[in-house]
């Protein structure tokens, strides 16, 4: 079965630190999709980055980069600088992207960021 | 921005009532999905659809029943609410494919169930 962990319930950071959010997935799929997500406190659902199974580079935009490793089924997120603006609810979901491809997501537990001034 | 909408976006009502949740996108997109938002357990799938009158259950959908009889139109009713269906619920499209099971969220329907 598929299962996504966001082991991080809460992290508090002031202001400029970095901050890395944790993702560890399970599936038997070998080709699979990795997403994160962040819902700020409006409530909407903001897509952050899509990650195939094939590409283990790592990526950056801006302060955020990620860090794919399939070797520990981890797929990290991190904040540089963090900025007030960044406080939100982060999370990391998987899907499979095979001959059965349905899209379906399964989402982690998500984690609370707090960046304080 | 994707355009999807959800209606109603706050519904109140008491246990034992009927309740349908509509999510209606312009997008034309084939895949749309129904996720239900909890604290401690992220957004967990209910149903889903992969084409007009074509549905498959998710995770948690016991209690839930949906019907797409337009591309455009995906329902999800509660024949019978009751409290541990409050949530605030999700409705999500994807086209799959060229853009990599990418969703696009709906602005979501809080509901309490009293």
């Amino acid at each position: 079965a598929q299962k996504v962990t966001q082991a991080q319930t809460e992290i508090s950071v002031v202001e400029k630190e970095d901050v890395t959010l944790d993702c560890v997935y399970e599936t038997r799929d070998t080709t699979y999709y990795l997403f994160w997500y962040k819902q700020p406190p409006s409530g909407e659902l903001v897509f952050l980055i899509r990650r195939n199974s094939f590409d283990e580079q790592n990526e950056i935009s801006g302060r955020y980069s990620w860090n794919f490793q399939k070797s520990t089924s981890s797929f990290n997120f991190t904040i540089t600088a963090s900025q007030v603006v960044d406080s939100a609810v982060y999370f990391c979901a998987l899907s499979d992207s095979g001959s059965s491809n349905t899209g379906k997501l399964i989402f982690g537990q998500g984690t609370t960021l707090q960046v304080k001034p | 921005d994707a355009g999807i909408t959800q209606s109603p976006r706050h519904k109140v009502t008491e246990t034992g009532t009927p309740v349908t949740l509509r999510c209606h996108q312009t997008e034309n997109h084939r895949y749309m999905y129904w996720y239900r938002q909890d604290p401690g357990h992220g957004l967990r799938l209910i149903h889903y659809s992969y084409g007009v009158k074509d549905t498959d259950k998710g995770e948690v959908s016991d209690g839930y029943s949906v019907s797409r009889s337009k591309t455009e139109d995906f329902l999800l009713t509660l024949e019978s609410a009751t409290s541990s269906q409050t949530s605030v619920y999700f409705c999500a499209i994807s086209e799959l494919g060229g853009r990599g099971n990418e969703q696009f969220f709906g602005p979501g329907t809080r509901l309490t169930v009293l």
